[in-house]
């Protein structure tokens, strides 16, 4: 299957700060990616989608100045989490959907506590 | 996006067949079911996907019976290692659309 990479895996920050997340398609090129996030013992939840060149479809319920997307390319996403608080502590997931693909692919997720 | 329906959690015995029923009621004509298989703190992992009948890998068997209103992932000889939570979607799974996770089942397999 093809591979995903995130980085970094697990990050701590205090509280007010910025943590940025990359999200890489290693072995394979598509425009259009998403992040997830999921707390404990709870499924993923859509934040947003997110098209090369453009800007990212937010979900309800998120918000975009707090979530920056940056889809810088058709292989590297960054997700940064600004001044972050510890209710956004969380487990924070992307996946890449490649064209005439019928799957998705995930990558292994970012733990982020804040304190 | 069409729900779908599973067994919250199911336990199970080293070395058993494990049998996981989705109900997806509302599947459209364009839509595919696909499993996929979480281990804690990791990303989903692809298991398998269907449209109609049958389909088998080298991991598991996806049973979809022809009103497609459902659909049983079947593991077989199931190992520790197969302690995991399970997730049926349904959608026409482009790579252009959200995949919408529903609970999942939580599948714990016992010595």
């Amino acid at each position: 299957g093809a591979v995903v990479s995130q980085h970094p895996s697990r990050v701590i920050c205090k509280s007010g700060t910025s943590v940025k997340i990359e999200c890489r398609s290693l072995d394979f090129q598509a425009t259009t990616m998403f992040w997830y996030r999921q707390f404990p013992k709870q499924s993923l939840m859509l934040m947003a989608t997110s098209n090369e060149g453009s800007k990212a479809t937010y979900e309800q319920g998120v918000e975009k100045d707090k979530f920056l997307i940056n889809h810088a390319s058709l292989t590297l996403s960054t997700l940064t989490v600004t001044s972050a608080h510890p209710e956004d502590s969380s487990f924070y997931i992307c996946s890449w959907g490649p064209p005439r693909q019928e799957t998705q692919y995930f990558g292994p997720g970012t733990r982020l506590l804040v304190l | 996006l069409a729900k779908t329906t599973q067994p919250i959690s199911m336990d199970s015995y080293e070395g058993q067949e494990v049998n996981i029923t989705c109900s997806h009621n509302n599947i459209a004509t364009n839509d595919y079911i696909t499993w996929y298989q979480q281990f804690p703190s990791q990303g989903p992992r692809f298991i398998i996907q269907g449209y109609k009948t049958k389909v088998t890998n080298e991991v598991a068997s996806l049973f979809i019976p022809a009103d497609r209103k459902s659909s049983t992932l079947s593991l077989p000889r199931v190992s520790l290692s197969d302690t995991a939570v399970y997730y049926c979607l349904v959608g026409d799974q482009s790579g252009n659309t959200p995949l919408v996770f529903g609970k999942g089942t939580r599948l714990s397999v016992i010595a």
